[in-house]
C-alpha cells in the first residue's frame, strides 16, 4: 500500500533554532503534499499545500515565513519551523496523494508524524 | 461553508458489542466523506470512504459506514467490537474544487473495554 514517512519521528529544540521535517511518499509519487498541526486531543488542522516546484500555499493565519515548505522532489516535502517558540511545540503531519494528482475523492495517505517540543 | 460535526468527544463500548461513532456534515454540492483513525502518537491511517454509490460502504479492519443524504451523516459501524479498536477516529469531508484539501471533525475517542 501506498506509504508516507515523516523524519523525524521526534525533536526537542531550544527556544529560536529552526528545526526541520522531512516528509517521503516511499513508494509512489507526490506532487501534492500538505502539511497538518495536531495539538493533543484536537483535530487536524491544515497549514498547507505543498506543490512540487512551485511555492506552498497556506492556510489563512499560518505565517509563511515561520513555516518554510519546499517540495523539491515528487517524493519529498520538506517543513522547516524558523526561529522555533514553545507556542510551535505540536504534533506535525503530513500527507500525500498516491495518484500524483489531487482530486477531492482521492484518498489521503498519512504520515506517522512528528512531535515537535521547544523549550 | 462546508464542515464536519463529531457530536461525541468519546465512545465508550464492550468488547464484542456493535459500536458506532456519529458523524454529520454540511457540504455544498456532492458530499465526499472520509473516516480515519488514529492510534496514540500516531498520523492517520484511512478506513473508508464514501463518493458515490452504494451508502453502505465497507472498508478497513472489519468497519463500515452508512451515508445518509437526507439526515447529512455518515456514521462509522462495526458489528463487532475489539479492544484494538480502541483509537481516535476522524470524519473528513474532502472540499470541492479539486484542491484535494479535507476539512475534519473534532475527532472521537473510542474505547472499547474487555
Amino acid at each position: 500500500g501506498a506509504v508516507v514517512s515523516q523524519h523525524p519521528s521526534r525533536v526537542i529544540c531550544k527556544s529560536g533554532t529552526s528545526v526541520k521535517i522531512e516528509c517521503r511518499s516511499l513508494d509512489f509519487q507526490a506532487t501534492t503534499m500538505f502539511w497538518y498541526r495536531q495539538f493533543p486531543k484536537q483535530s487536524l488542522m491544515l497549514m498547507a499545500t505543498s506543490n512540487e516546484g512551485s511555492k506552498a500555499t497556506y492556510e489563512q493565519g499560518v505565517e509563511k515565513d515561520k513555516f518554510l515548505i519546499n517540495h523539491a522532489s515528487l517524493t519529498l516535502s520538506t517543513l522547516t519551523v524558523t526561529s522555533a517558540h514553545p507556542e510551535d511545540s505540536s504534533f506535525y503531519i503530513c500527507s500525500a496523494f498516491p495518484s500524483g494528482g489531487t482530486s477531492y475523492t482521492d484518498t489521503q495517505y498519512f504520515g506517522p508524524g512528528t512531535r515537535l517540543t521547544v523549550l | 461553508a462546508q464542515s464536519v460535526a463529531q457530536p461525541e468527544d468519546q465512545v465508550n463500548v464492550a468488547e464484542g458489542n456493535p459500536l458506532t461513532v456519529k458523524c454529520t456534515y454540511s457540504v455544498s454540492g456532492n458530499p465526499y466523506l472520509f473516516w480515519y483513525v488514529q492510534y496514540p502518537n500516531r498520523g492517520l491511517q484511512f478506513l473508508l470512504k464514501y463518493i458515490t454509490g452504494d451508502n453502505l460502504v465497507k472498508g478497513s479492519y472489519g468497519f463500515e459506514a452508512e451515508f445518509n443524504k437526507s439526515q447529512t451523516s455518515f456514521h462509522l459501524k462495526k458489528p463487532s467490537a475489539l479492544v484494538s479498536d480502541s483509537a481516535l477516529y476522524f470524519c473528513a469531508v474532502g472540499l470541492s474544487g479539486n484542491t484535494g484539501k479535507l476539512i475534519f471533525g473534532q475527532g472521537t475517542t473510542l474505547q472499547v473495554k474487555p
